[in-house]
């Protein structure tokens, strides 16, 4: 099993509708981050957790919201999908033992806002 | 000027040829410099990360980093098939009350057999 487990793969939804981004790890990691990739934009940090009860707001967390529901359980939420959401969006997690930096992704979700 | 800046390419290379992919950047406040590769459908991957200047060697990969030129180069020796990917750098800083990483867009290798 994947250490970082990104749920859905893929989505398409429509423009206003509420979509959750799932992440969940195995890795025992206390800090956790989500970050969209855009074609010529590279990685952008949208939020990130250093515990259960730590959330902070990364460079563009406008339209977005995040849950820490347990050490290894971190979603993301659009309240209400724009078709510039579109993106691929990666969870990440890191022991800060062995850095600061993102250490473990998941395989991304490829979300499609028509 | 952007913070992070990193050639896009495409790469291209024959198998066994040294690879060298570069990123310089704008903020002299950046503690720490990583490497990912990322391949195609799948999540960055570390490779290299450090918090000096100077070289850092993993096997057929040395980072380096110049932080009097504000520039990061990665170096892939007698490089093969498999290390066709997109390599993003990225550097961070930490202080009270902040985190920062910032990613460049990635260069994408093509290592020819």
């Amino acid at each position: 099993d994947a250490d970082v487990t990104q749920t859905p793969r893929n989505r398409i939804t429509k423009t206003g509708k509420r979509i959750m981004l799932e992440c969940s790890q195995t890795k025992g990691h206390d800090r956790m981050y989500w970050y969209r990739q855009d074609p010529g934009l590279g990685l952008r940090l949208i939020y990130y957790s250093f515990d259960v009860k730590d959330i902070n707001k990364g460079e563009i967390s406008d339209g977005y919201s995040v849950s820490r529901q347990a050490q290894a359980k971190f979603s993301l939420s659009l309240e209400s999908a724009i078709p510039n959401q579109t993106a691929l969006y990666f969870c990440a997690t890191s022991d800060p033992r062995a850095g600061n930096q993102p250490q473990h992704f998941g395989d991304g979700t490829r979300l499609s806002i028509l | 000027q952007k913070e992070v800046e990193q050639d896009p390419g495409p790469l291209s290379v024959p198998e066994g040829a040294i690879v060298s992919l570069n990123c310089t950047y704008s903020n002299s406040a950046f503690q720490y410099f990583m490497w990912y590769r990322q391949y195609s459908r799948k999540g960055p991957e570390l490779l290299m990360y450090t918090y000096s200047s100077g070289n850092k060697e993993d096997g057929r990969f040395t980072a380096q980093v110049d932080k009097s030129s504000k520039y990061i180069s990665l170096f892939i020796r007698d490089s093969q098939p498999s290390d066709s990917a997109t390599y993003l750098c990225a550097m961070g800083l930490t202080g009270a009350g902040s985190y920062q990483l910032t990613f460049g867009k990635g260069t994408k290798l093509s290592v020819i057999p």
